[in-house]
């Protein structure tokens, strides 16, 4: 089955800068990388996907890098805000939904 | 309005009790989930279901028992309670249909904590 790595577990940040997290998978065959964010005591809500057939994808000031080859997607959080800290995880798929393994998750803190 | 409701919010109970978890969608979806996720925040799939019909079923105990009575909802029934079984416990669900390939995310419920003493 699908094994999703992801790093770091825990990632602190100066409000304002720039946040990374890295995942990498293990099935070729995966074509769906969806992130979830997860406030405290709160549900995971999805805050950004890419499909395998492109390579970026950006939406205001998260992005998502996603390299085939080497099997691994990141997420890119610019200029950092405190309502940016949650627990974020990656995902994978081979369709959209259908048994999504997720990464471990990144407790991500921004300090004002 | 909430799209994936899930009842209870909070659960505690006794070892070898049995309890139920209940999950509703009014999102028109095909496809609903169970996810654990444990005290280290990891999320697991336990059990999937494609308008009613079973399509995935992790390694779980068989103490866990989904039932979907129609596509807009799905239970958990848990039998014999074990202090392991304490965790948060999500239901999803997304537009996916068992033969195509579509664009849905999960959706997921507010989640049940259940604590099993």
């Amino acid at each position: 089955g699908e094994n999703v790595e992801q790093h770091p577990s825990t990632l602190s940040v100066q409000e304002g800068d720039s946040a990374v997290i890295k995942c990498t998978y293990s099935d070729s065959a995966s074509n769906y990388f969806p992130w979830y964010k997860q406030e405290l005591g709160k549900r995971p809500q999805l805050i950004i996907d890419i499909r395998s057939n492109v390579g970026e994808k950006k939406d205001q000031r998260i992005a998502v890098t996603l390299n085939k080859t080497a099997k691994h997607f990141s997420l890119h959080i610019t200029e950092t805000q405190p309502e940016d800290s949650a627990v974020y995880f990656c995902a994978a798929s081979k369709r959209a939904g259908y048994k999504l393994s997720f990464g471990a998750g990144t407790t991500v803190t921004v300090r004002a | 309005d909430t799209a994936v409701s899930q009842t209870p919010k909070y659960l505690v109970t006794q070892m070898g009790n049995d309890k139920s978890i209940k999950c509703e969608q009014n999102l028109g979806h095909d496809t609903m989930y169970w996810y654990k996720q444990d005290s280290k925040k990891f999320l697991k799939i336990m059990f999937s279901y494609n308008n009613k019909e079973l399509i995935i079923n992790e390694t779980v105990p068989n103490r866990f028992s989904p039932k979907s009575p129609d596509k807009a909802h799905l239970n958990l029934h848990i039998n014999s309670l074990e202090l392991g079984d304490s965790a948060v416990y999500f239901c999803a669900s997304s537009q996916d249909s068992a033969t195509g390939i579509l664009n849905s995310p999960l959706h997921f419920g507010n989640g049940t904590r259940l604590t099993v003493t």
